[in-house]
């Protein structure tokens, strides 16, 4: 069955240190998203990608990147960890031109 | 800007009672509506959706929900709720650059 992975799902680092959180998914879908979870905030989206070589800024984006070299995988990179990215990360995917989104489990992440 | 506001922060209800959780957007065009719920320390599940036409949606275990244009809501609803209900509900509007998510709604169950 298709599915869509996060790796790792716990992470503890410190601050300064940069992060990489893995995300992979075998729908072949060209539309793939990063958001982070808060409480009382819901979920944000932080980037997003419409295919390779495509990425664009969502609406908490500073401080994280995310590269697209093939249709499976958006790694998303914490430049310089900071406490304030202390938080629950989520990808997920879409096929392209549908609204309908697939969630990955989640990352736990924690900046000391 | 596009937002979606879900008003209550956490509702508590007893078994086999019926369940409705509220949710606005703010949206011009024809919105693509969701309902996801979220179990304690789990992914998102998509319960709904509405994309289009009959205005009543069915999801799964049992969830419904109904698209007011006038009001700009999307209401779930459950004739009666279980235990297992118990979880976070996040309602959300559909954008081509990604999904915009209220704050959800937490459940509460109690026998």
């Amino acid at each position: 069955d298709a599915e869509i992975t996060q790796s790792p799902r716990h992470k503890i680092t410190e601050t300064g240190r940069q992060v990489t959180l893995a995300c992979h998914q075998t729908w072949n879908h060209n539309n793939m998203f990063w958001y982070r979870q808060d409480l009382g905030h819901g979920l944000r989206l932080i980037h997003y990608s419409y295919g390779v070589q495509d990425t664009n800024k969502g609406e908490v984006s500073d401080g994280y990147s995310v590269s697209r070299s093939n249709t499976e995988d958006l790694p998303l990179t914490l430049e310089s960890a900071a406490s304030s990215q202390t938080s629950v990360y989520f990808c997920a995917s879409s096929d392209m031109g549908s609204n309908e989104q697939f969630f990955g489990p989640g990352t736990r992440l924690t900046v000391l | 800007a596009q937002s979606v506001t879900q008003p209550d922060i956490h509702i508590t209800v007893s078994e086999g009672a019926s369940l409705e959780l509220r949710c606005n957007y703010s949206y011009g065009a024809t919105p693509y509506l969701f309902w996801y719920v979220q179990s304690p320390g789990q992914g998102l599940q998509l319960l709904l959706k509405y994309f289009s036409g009959d205005t009543l949606v069915q999801g799964i275990k049992g969830f419904e929900a109904e698209f007011k244009r006038s009001q700009s809501s999307f209401n779930l609803r459950k004739p009666s709720v279980h235990w297992s209900d118990a979880a976070e509900y996040f309602c959300a509007v559909g954008l081509p650059r990604g999904l915009v998510f209220g704050k959800g709604t937490r459940l509460s169950v109690i026998a």
